[in-house]
């Protein structure tokens, strides 16, 4: 079967950097990916990474070693509007979305 | 990017009742699903909506409890029937605009409280 594991909370201080860790355990795998959600908001996409390495997107970028089946998110600068909750996920035999059970990132002034 | 409406956006019902949560997208994707998600958890496939077929069902979650429609490639709506206070969840809709897209667009959820 597949399962994620990643940490349920995070604190950082705002301006700093911080990086959310995601490990995972499937059967056959198709990429790592995350998403971000705000309280009462829906989640939206950050980044997919199906091959090992760094992918940057602006303050964000993610890290994933296939042979570790280890992934991780980078927030760099980090500010008040990124407190949020950060999902990794990864694709079940029907290709569905399987979901970590999310870290919550509380940024403190 | 696919942006996606949900009806209603809240709900208070009693339990035995049904409600249905409608699903539109602005434009014709492929893949749609419904999830639920409790307040401070993780997200919950409950099944694949398939166009003109019948819906594919995730382990736990069966077609009597929550009946789906797919009429066209940009609706969709799950059902969830015979309530109980369980039932109180955030249920979302996505989409991928083509199989096997790295991205899914959520709707903004529908916020169901049964009593």
């Amino acid at each position: 079967g597949q399962s994620l594991e990643q940490p349920s909370e995070v604190t950082a201080v705002e301006g700093a950097i911080v990086q959310i860790n995601c490990t995972y355990q499937t059967s056959g795998f198709y990429g790592l990916s995350w998403y971000q959600q705000h309280d009462g908001g829906a989640p939206t996409f950050l980044s997919y990474n199906a091959l090992d390495g760094l992918e940057e997107t602006g303050r964000f970028s993610s890290f994933l070693s296939r042979s570790d089946s280890y992934g991780y998110l980078l927030l760099q600068e980090l500010q008040m509007k990124d407190s949020a909750s950060y999902f990794c996920a990864v694709r079940g035999p029907r290709y569905q979305l399987i979901w970590g059970a999310g870290t919550k990132l509380i940024i403190k002034p | 990017s696919a942006v996606i409406s949900q009806k209603p956006s809240r709900d208070i019902c009693q339990r035995g009742t049904s409600l249905t949560i409608q699903c539109q997208v602005d434009s014709q994707v492929t893949m749609m699903f419904w999830y639920r998600q409790q307040p401070g958890q993780s997200l919950t496939l409950i099944a694949t909506a398939n166009q003109g077929s019948e819906a594919t069902y995730e382990s736990g979650f069966v077609i009597d409890k929550f009946p789906i429609s797919r009429p066209n490639l940009t609706f969709s709506t799950l059902t969830v029937s015979n309530m109980s206070p369980e039932d109180s969840s955030i249920y979302l809709c996505s989409v991928e605009e083509r199989e096997g897209q790295d991205e899914q667009f959520f709707g903004p959820g529908t916020r169901l409280t049964v009593l």
